[in-house]
């Protein structure tokens, strides 16, 4: 089956410090992938879908200067916390789709804690 | 607007029990359907959905348009089964992206 893979799986930054997660199809191409927003024993919530070549699109209320996203290339989607702050502090996520399937898959998710 | 409503947290009950997980959701089209599943320590993924109208690991949803429901049943629980269950919703010529439900855990005693 597709693999999606984030790296890294833990990362611990400062305060107002940037961080950046990769998010990688290890065997397909996505021209499209999502990320997601999870807290403790809540829902996953979209926060942007990454379009590859493009810019990518955030969901309201999420805001594109503090979670940059970047999809430079059709394995590759990276999410970058700017001047992070301890609420910034969460589980994210990506996802995403083979070709025309509607079937999505899922990275093993990055635990960010901002100390 | 477009929601999906998962009314229990948690739902607990014994190895061979019917279990019976609901989901509701709200959209003004004709969405597509999934159950994802998430195992303690791993990712999440897929379980079914409603167009492909297979059982999964004896997990069987069907998508109820007139009741706007998609609840997932399995006969007969397993232990194996606990894990994190979520609901999700695509909508049409959204690309794919999806609008999840809050998550129901499902704990099977012995």
């Amino acid at each position: 089956g597709a693999v999606v893979s984030q790296h890294p799986s833990r990362v611990i930054c400062k305060s107002g410090t940037s961080v950046k997660i990769e998010c990688r199809s290890l065997d397909f191409q996505a021209t499209t992938m999502f990320w997601y927003r999870q807290f403790p024993k809540q829902s996953l919530m979209l926060m942007a879908t990454s379009n590859e070549g493009s810019k990518a699109t955030y969901e309201q209320g999420v805001e594109k200067d503090k979670f940059l996203i970047n999809h430079a290339s059709l394995t590759l989607s990276t999410l970058t916390v700017t001047s992070a702050h301890p609420e910034d502090s969460s589980f994210y996520i990506c996802s995403a789709r083979v070709g025309g399937s509607t079937e999505a898959f899922f990275g093993q998710g990055t635990r960010l804690t901002v100390v | 607007a477009q929601r999906v409503t998962q009314p229990e947290k948690l739902l607990s009950v014994f190895k061979g029990a019917p279990v019976e997980l609901k989901c509701n959701y709200s959209y003004s089209g004709s969405p597509e359907l999934f159950w994802y599943v998430q195992y303690s320590r791993q990712r999440l993924q897929l379980l079914l959905r409603h167009i492909s109208r297979e059982s999964i690991k004896g997990f069987t949803a069907d998508l109820n348009k007139g009741e706007t429901s998609f609840h997932l049943k399995k006969p007969f629980a397993q232990e194996e089964d606990s894990a994190m269950y979520y609901c999700a919703l695509s909508g049409h010529n959204q690309g794919g992206k999806l609008i999840f439900g809050q998550g129901t855990e499902l704990s099977v005693k012995p």
